[in-house]
């Protein structure tokens, strides 16, 4: 079983449409947990971080549940520009692990 | 720059030489991170250091590949006898402390052996 496994892409949705992607890990001592997006054959950035108690940015909403080992992330009015690849990354002793990636495609 | 750079961006080597990448992380960063990613595939885990503990060298595919971290700073992969089953993009990331804070990374460095 992988450390850190993802929904399977691709996701194809309409502008505007709000979608939420899963992830799940095995380890759990893992401490912290994050969101991270690549652009096609660019490096991966920081979207956002996943606190206990559910967090948002603006369109963006990032859960974790400890009990179930699991974390979310949920995007709202979806742009154009939100599509890219969206990688679970979870830290393991200091050891970042990331999730295979999921693939989102926004159209018009 | 400040950000993490890596060289070289682009490497074309034959089958069985022996490669280096270089990666320069954002000064002051202490872990310093190296991922394989394949045509597709996501980030491969091959090495982490964090300040002067030993690295956890537990995703290293085989004894071919090795990694060293100088003076706390730049860091060398070395692949040695490459194979074709080794080209990949190799993608370097620094962050502050271990793990809990954004890693940064550099662009990476595109192998293919041919």
């Amino acid at each position: 079983r992988k450390e850190v496994e993802q929904d399977p892409g691709p996701f194809n949705v309409p502008e505007g449409a709000t979608v939420a992607f899963n992830c799940t890990y095995s380890n759990s001592a893992s401490q912290s947990f994050f969101w991270y997006r690549q652009d096609c054959r660019k490096e991966p950035k920081l979207l956002m971080s996943v606190y206990s108690s559910g967090n948002e940015d603006g369109r963006f909403t990032a859960q974790l549940n400890r009990a179930s080992q699991y974390i979310s992330l949920l995007i709202r009015d979806s742009k154009l520009s939100d599509s890219a690849t969206y990688l679970c990354v979870v830290n393991v002793g200091g050891k970042l692990i990331f999730g295979q990636g999921t693939e989102l495609s926004v159209k018009p | 720059g400040a950000g993490v750079s890596q060289s070289p961006s682009n490497k074309v080597t034959e089958k069985g030489k022996d490669v280096e990448l270089r990666c320069d992380p954002i000064s002051g960063h202490t872990a310093l991170y190296w991922y394989r990613q394949s045509l597709g595939q996501g980030l491969e885990f091959l090495i982490y250091f964090q300040g002067n503990s030993a690295p956890d060298k537990s995703g290293l595919p085989s004894d071919r590949f090795s990694a060293e971290r100088t003076g706390g700073s730049v860091s060398t992969l070395t692949i040695q006898r490459t194979q074709q089953e080794d080209s990949a993009v190799y993608l370097c990331a620094s962050s502050l402390d271990q793990g809990s804070t954004e890693a940064f990374f550099g662009q990476g460095t595109r192998l293919t052996v041919v």
